[in-house]
């Protein structure tokens, strides 16, 4: 079995501060772990993807992401909000390669100027 | 990573009525599978369309209501049946490959409505 929590429904920053989205996972395997940011009216965007490799992950936009086995988190950072960054983000969860995702609730994020 | 055309993009029903969504993929896929996402919910998984046999559903979902077909590797349907306004829902395409190296791409959406 495998599930999500993304901690924060909705998170508010300031343009130019950093950004943190907060998500924990539970899984019976050694897990892949995605973000994948979601516009207004727009398709999913993956940002970036742990598949057991290095546990600091870069993705694209300057987000990133660190893999804490201990911890059983995965949360995504930016040190530096844009506008554009306002969307939704869903933390999701793969017990293995190919298998079926299971996405945490989301995180509406907004940006004030 | 794959390219994937989902159609139609939106669709306005009435209800008792049958809506069949489309999903082709531009490349041979493993596995594909279909989401719906509620208004202003996350994404919940429906089924996993499987090529040449019966998909596999996702509690709380039922072939009757949402049969699925799967004829290649490259194409899949989701017919969404006798709809009630409850199935007013953003349905999603996903394709995945073994590899998962380019981790997993989603169709654009189907927004339905259902008066």
């Amino acid at each position: 079995a495998q599930s999500v929590t993304q901690l924060d429904s909705h998170v508010s920053v300031s343009e130019g501060t950093p950004v943190l989205l907060r998500c924990n996972y539970s899984s019976s395997y050694s897990p892949s772990l995605f973000w994948y940011v979601q516009h207004p009216n727009k398709g999913l965007q993956l940002l970036l993807k742990y598949t057991s490799a290095a546990t600091l992950v870069k993705g694209i936009n300057g987000f990133e992401a660190e893999f804490k086995k201990s911890e059983t988190s995965f949360h995504l950072t930016k040190p530096s909000a844009h506008m554009s960054d306002a969307a939704e983000y869903f933390c999701v969860v793969s017990a293995a390669a190919g298998n079926k995702l299971t996405f945490g609730g989301g995180t509406r994020v907004l940006v004030k100027p | 990573s794959a390219v994937i055309s989902q159609k139609p993009s939106r669709d306005i029903c009435q209800r008792g009525t049958s809506l069949t969504i489309q999903c082709q993929v531009d490349s041979q896929v493993t596995m594909m599978f279909w989401y719906r996402q509620q208004p202003g919910q996350s994404l919940t998984l429906i089924a996993t369309a499987n090529q040449g046999s019966e998909a596999t559903y996702e509690s709380g979902f039922v072939i009757d209501k949402f049969p699925i077909s799967r004829p290649n590797l490259t194409f899949s349907t989701l017919t969404v049946s006798n709809m009630s306004p409850e199935d007013s829902s953003i349905y999603l395409c996903s394709v995945g490959d073994s590899s998962i190296h380019y981790g997993y791409t989603f169709g654009s959406g189907t927004r339905l409505t259902v008066v």
